[in-house]
């Protein structure tokens, strides 16, 4: 069965460091994802991407962060400059469509970005 | 934005005995969504509910949306072992594209 890839599984880096975070998402799919879960907490949404440009994000993705999908198959996140707030656990995750059956988001296993 | 808030935030139960989380929201929702996420794993849809008073089931699990569509509830009967995880509900909005997940149910099943 086809599923999201994430790469690393596991990330540490030092405070104001930039970090990339991958993803593969599910090879149809049109709609790319990337969420996170503070240790202990709930899912939270960032942002969403769709034919090349991001459709929706929230307050927490701010310039620091960045999306992109280089090439046909992988869809990054980009953090600027680290803080410690950012250590999280990140999900990425791809649809094939927005609505009806569609809709249902695949998530990766997750990379852990740890920040010292 | 829309919220929900979920309860209650943990559950232990024997394992055989039913175990139900409610998902509630201030406002009419358009959908409610739920999820599993297994310790150390990552949400995984289960359903989707959009009609007032809908039920779904899949197996032992139950899925209510209620008349009003301002709450939801997910019911499993005779829980197992293999039940345990956090139990999420959530909202897709933002053009259907953003997930707005509540603030969980963690359920243990004490074999």
């Amino acid at each position: 069965e086809p599923e999201v890839t994430q790469t690393p599984s596991h990330q540490v880096t030092q405070m104001g460091q930039e970090v990339i975070l991958r993803c593969v998402p599910i090879s149809n799919h049109l709609y790319f994802y990337w969420y996170r879960q503070i240790l202990g907490q709930k899912v939270e949404f960032l942002v969403s991407f769709y034919n090349n440009e991001i459709s929706e994000k929230s307050e927490i993705f701010d310039d620091q962060f960045s999306v992109e999908r280089p090439d046909g198959s992988n869809f990054t996140l980009k953090i600027r400059s680290t803080k410690l707030e950012d250590s999280a656990m990140y999900f990425c995750a791809s649809s094939f469509g927005r609505t009806g059956r569609y809709n249902e988001q695949f998530f990766g296993p997750g990379t852990r970005l740890t920040v010292l | 934005g829309q919220q929900v808030m979920q309860i209650p935030q943990y559950q232990h139960v024997q394992e055989g005995e039913d175990f139900t989380t409610y998902c509630n929201s201030s406002t009419t929702l358009s959908n409610i969504q739920w999820y599993k996420q297994r310790p150390g794993g990552h949400p995984v849809f289960l359903i989707q509910l959009v009609k007032s008073g809908e039920v779904k089931k899949q197996k032992r699990l139950t899925f209510q949306f209620g008349e009003a569509k301002k709450n939801s509830s997910l019911h499993i009967t005779a829980t197992q072992t293999t039940d345990v995880g956090t139990y999420f509900c959530a909202i897709l909005s933002g053009g259907y594209q953003k997930v707005t997940f509540g603030t969980g149910t963690k359920l243990q099943v004490i074999p």
